[in-house]
């Protein structure tokens, strides 16, 4: 499976805007680009997922290189309700009948000061 | 909104109990998931459903069981718990199978401890 790499942690102040990297070197054509969060004793929360073009939503966007070794999340205005654990996780196109699960690596750790 | 709900936050029981977790979604969705979380190694796949009476294993399966009896519910069952299966274990919902831009949502989880 084609894997991420991403900081272990960043940290950003609130209300500024916040951009998380994430590389992804050995992504196959047809992998999508799928951003989870976790807040601090949640699950995880599905925020943004995008194939080839920029995308943008009411959490966030996402920005994906021309060649798509790399992408990078988005947040406009960082608040600290912001402050979890940002996982980057690539999806392939059509999973077949294999699993469907998610791989989650150890993602990034985002500090939001006030 | 989609609401995926696990039966209880915090579990206790003794090494060799049968334990049941239970997960029930409410958006009609045809995937349910099954990992565990734990410090250091992230979320791991531990079986997953695409439709009723339907599993397949993910990527550690050893000495978990499921049922898939209802469409809206998954149930995760430790036959015989033991200490190293002390977890977070989250339960999550996708809407079609086999398809790379599903979305997954995430329960609350389950804390289990195995005493």
């Amino acid at each position: 499976d084609a894997k991420t790499t991403q900081p272990n942690s960043m940290e950003s102040n609130e209300e500024e805007p916040v951009h998380l990297p994430c590389n992804h070197s050995t992504i196959s054509g047809t992998d999508y680009i799928h951003w989870y969060r976790q807040l601090p004793s949640q699950g995880p929360e599905y925020v943004i997922h995008g194939l080839t073009s920029n995308v943008n939503n009411r959490m966030a966007s996402l920005a994906i290189a021309e060649d798509r070794k790399s992408s990078t999340l988005i947040l406009h205005r960082a608040t600290l309700r912001d402050a979890a654990v940002y996982y980057c996780i690539l999806s392939p196109k059509d999973s077949g009948g294999g699993a469907d699960g998610l791989t989650f690596g150890k993602g990034t750790h985002l500090i939001i000061q006030p | 909104d989609v609401k995926v709900t696990q039966s209880s936050r915090y579990l206790v029981k003794r090494t060799g109990e049968k334990v049941f977790l239970e997960c029930v979604q409410d958006m009609d969705h045809e995937n349910m998931f099954w990992y565990r979380q734990d410090p250091g190694l992230g979320l791991r796949l531990i079986y997953f459903s695409y439709d009723v009476k339907m599993k397949e294993k993910g990527d550690i399966p050893e000495g978990y069981s499921v049922s898939r009896e209802k469409k809206e519910r998954f149930s995760l069952i430790l036959e015989s718990a033991s200490t190293n299966q002390t977890s977070m274990y989250l339960c999550a919902s996708s809407l079609f199978y086999g398809r790379g831009d599903n979305e997954q949502f995430f329960g609350p989880g389950t804390r289990l401890t195995v005493l």
